[in-house]
């Protein structure tokens, strides 16, 4: 079975510091990633995904994540954050064939300080 | 339009009554998904539609019942609930199946449910 890690539960960071928030994932046969963000009291942001091909893949709002086979991971990353970008940030998994469920990692929330 | 609409935004209701949550989304999918989300946790899928025929139902329990009349349409009904139920509940969409397991979904902002 599939399933993912998230082992930050919050991410305290200061304003226009850099900051990474770490995925694992589990898997016996290829997987697509994804990274969604939830701000407050909305529903969820596509923020960006891997599928194949180049291991490091940018999204929106200067995000960037890197797919590491050997590891099994998906670590999402930001050069600088800004207060706006306080939420909650899920990573997730699918599977190319047989099954249609997103199975969601248990969150990050990020806190920004000024 | 790129949305996917959710009413009501909140909603209380008692153990007795029977409510309905909308969703709508005029994109062109024919993929549509219920989510239940507790607070702090991480969605958990309920329903998927596909091309308006339920195509997973992960032992809702029967309180719960989904419908779907036309490919823009979903609906979840609501009955004797209890105040566990309390969430919040995601409406998402897809182009279609496949496309959904590649490109993800687009979500809704979701029905703020208070059971009591």
């Amino acid at each position: 079975a599939q399933s993912v890690t998230q082992l930050d539960s919050q991410v305290p960071v200061f304003e226009e510091a850099p900051v990474e928030l770490r995925c694992n994932y589990s898997s016996s046969v290829s997987v697509y990633l994804f990274w969604y963000v939830q701000y407050p009291n909305q529903g969820l942001q596509l923020l960006l995904k891997y599928l194949s091909g180049s291991t490091l893949v940018k999204g929106i709002n200067g995000f960037e994540a890197e797919f590491n086979k050997s590891q099994t991971s998906f670590h999402l990353r930001k050069p600088s954050v800004h207060i706006s970008d306080t939420a909650e940030y899920f990573c997730a998994v699918t599977l190319p064939y047989n099954t249609d469920k997103l199975i969601f990692g248990t969150g990050t929330r990020l806190q920004v300080f000024p | 339009d790129t949305e996917v609409t959710q009413t009501p935004k909140h909603l209380v209701m008692g153990m007795t009554n029977k409510k309905s949550l909308k969703c709508e989304q005029h994109m062109g999918h024919r993929a549509m998904y219920w989510y239940k989300q507790k607070a702090k946790k991480p969605p958990e899928l309920m329903f998927v539609y596909s091309y308006e025929k339920l195509s997973i139902n992960e032992s809702v329990p029967s309180r719960f019942s989904p419908e779907c009349p036309n490919s823009s349409l979903l609906n979840l009904h609501l009955h004797a609930l209890q105040p566990e139920d309390s969430a919040l509940y995601l409406c998402a969409s897809s182009q279609d199946l496949i496309v959904g397991r590649r490109d993800g979904y687009t979500f809704g902002s979701g029905t703020r449910l208070t059971v009591v």
